[in-house]
């Protein structure tokens, strides 16, 4: 069955350092998006890219965020300095269409330290 | 503001102890409610999208149905592996394709 497989796993960084968070969605999805969940806290939204373009982005995704598409299956999320409070998972999803199911990978537990 | 209101946040059962989780929801405009059931460090993982009041879904031993103002996610005699974080979240009129997520029920199934 295809998912969406996000690396790393777990990653630790200092604290002002950039970090990249990768993530391949399934293959014939075409919305893709970066979800967060802070310890104990509901599941945020990010961003969600379509057609190689930012279509909607949150209040918490100010400029020290970036996503890129590289090439065709990769989706990256980048955090230009890390503070303490973007310690989370970090969670990308993939989905056929808009306004319909969006799959989750098993997510990037990012630690600032 | 959006707002997706999860009841109880734990809930514990026996194993065979039928039960309903509740989702409230105030939202502009409801253009479909998903529900997820997430493991400890994992992601979520999908398991019913409901789009209009009156619509249910079923898998297994769960069933979720939807009212105007709220969706139940129903267990039927539940077992110990469907001990998880159950998440139900709102796909907003006017917010594209962005989900507003509750904080979840906890729910544990004792043997």
């Amino acid at each position: 069955e295809p998912e969406v497989t996000q690396t790393p796993s777990h990653q630790v960084t200092q604290m002002g350092q950039e970090v990249i968070l990768r993530c391949v969605p399934i293959s014939n999805h075409l919305y893709f998006y970066w979800y967060r969940q802070i310890l104990g806290q509901k599941v945020e939204f990010l961003v969600s890219f379509y057609n190689n373009e930012i279509s909607e982005k949150s209040e918490i995704f100010d400029d020290q965020f970036s996503v890129e598409r590289p090439d065709g299956s990769n989706f990256t999320l980048k955090i230009r300095s890390t503070k303490l409070e973007d310690s989370a998972m970090y969670f990308c999803a993939s989905g056929r269409r808009v306004g319909t199911e969006a799959f989750f990978g098993q997510g990037t537990r990012l630690t600032v330290v | 503001e959006d707002q997706v209101t999860q009841s109880p946040e734990a809930l514990r059962l026996q194993e065979g102890e039928s039960s309903s989780l509740n989702c409230s929801y105030t939202v502009s405009g409801l253009r479909g409610l998903f529900w997820y059931r997430q493991d400890p460090g994992k992601g979520p993982e999908f398991l019913f999208t409901l789009y209009s009041a009156g619509e249910e879904k079923e898998k297994e031993r769960l069933k979720a149905t939807l009212t105007k103002k709220e969706s139940f996610l129903h267990i039927t005699a539940p077992k110990p592996e469907d001990s998880a974080t159950y998440l139900c979240a709102a796909l907003v009129e006017g917010s594209g394709s962005r989900l507003t997520f509750g904080e979840g029920t906890q729910l544990t199934v004792n043997p």
